[in-house]
């Protein structure tokens, strides 16, 4: 059973528009989220991170949001460049200090 | 620093064969893990190390993985004997783990395995 899920294995989106990567967990003694971006015959990378005692957390042109309610978060990039084109994962820290992740989102930014 | 480097970078073997993946950390990271990326489970952790130590091996998958660290720079992980569900994309990663235990994975370029 998968405890962080990523429903969507892939979007397309437009250059300059805004791209929105979802991510739904079923846990919630998770306190720590994480995005890491994986190019392909490369190994994933830290992307931007959220604490549960934030809603929200920017890095320039990212933007996590986390929904402890509703047990989602997602991955906002705007505006979307060509060589965002990657696979997201979406990641939680789980109470033993090891990541949790998700599936994985392929978003393709097309000029 | 070069990174977390991993080798074979792809490896293809017979089913019933065994398999043995390497790993070298960056220098001066006390933590190391090994997942396996697949289609349907995504990236799942096997095993971690800290201080060369296995901590959790819960997540390997049978008997016919194990993992070592007989130092801090050098880790494997073995399959024997491989199977074709055994096919996917295996990772290490490392970190300096701290007392929050957040800090950044740092991962190699994996290992694409195909057993066949």
């Amino acid at each position: 059973d998968q405890q962080v899920k990523q429903n969507s294995p892939s979007l397309s989106v437009q250059e300059g528009r805004i791209s929105i990567l979802n991510c739904d967990y079923t846990n919630s003694m998770f306190d720590y989220f994480l995005w890491y971006k994986k190019y392909p015959a490369e190994g994933p990378t830290f992307l931007i991170s959220i604490s549960s005692i934030k809603d929200k957390n920017e890095d320039g042109r990212f933007t996590v949001f986390l929904n402890k309610s509703a047990k989602h978060l997602s991955l906002h990039i705007v505006p979307s460049q060509p060589g965002d084109s990657a696979v997201y994962f979406c990641a939680a820290l789980d109470n033993t200090d090891k990541l949790i992740f998700g599936t994985g989102t392929r978003l393709q930014v097309f000029p | 620093d070069a990174g977390v480097i991993q080798s074979p970078r792809h490896e293809v073997t017979e089913m019933g064969q065994e398999v043995t993946l390497r790993c070298k950390p960056i220098s001066g990271h006390d933590y190391l893990f090994w997942y396996r990326q697949t289609m349907m489970r995504g990236l799942e952790l096997l095993i971690y190390f800290n201080n060369n130590v296995p901590i959790d091996d819960s997540g390997m998958p049978e008997d016919r993985f194990s993992a070592k660290m007989p130092n801090a720079s050098f880790s494997t992980l073995k399959i024997q004997p491989s199977e074709p569900r055994d096919s996917a994309v295996y990772f290490c990663a490392s970190t300096l783990g701290g007392v929050t235990g957040k800090e950044t994975q740092y991962f190699g370029p994996g290992t694409r395995l195909l057993v066949l």
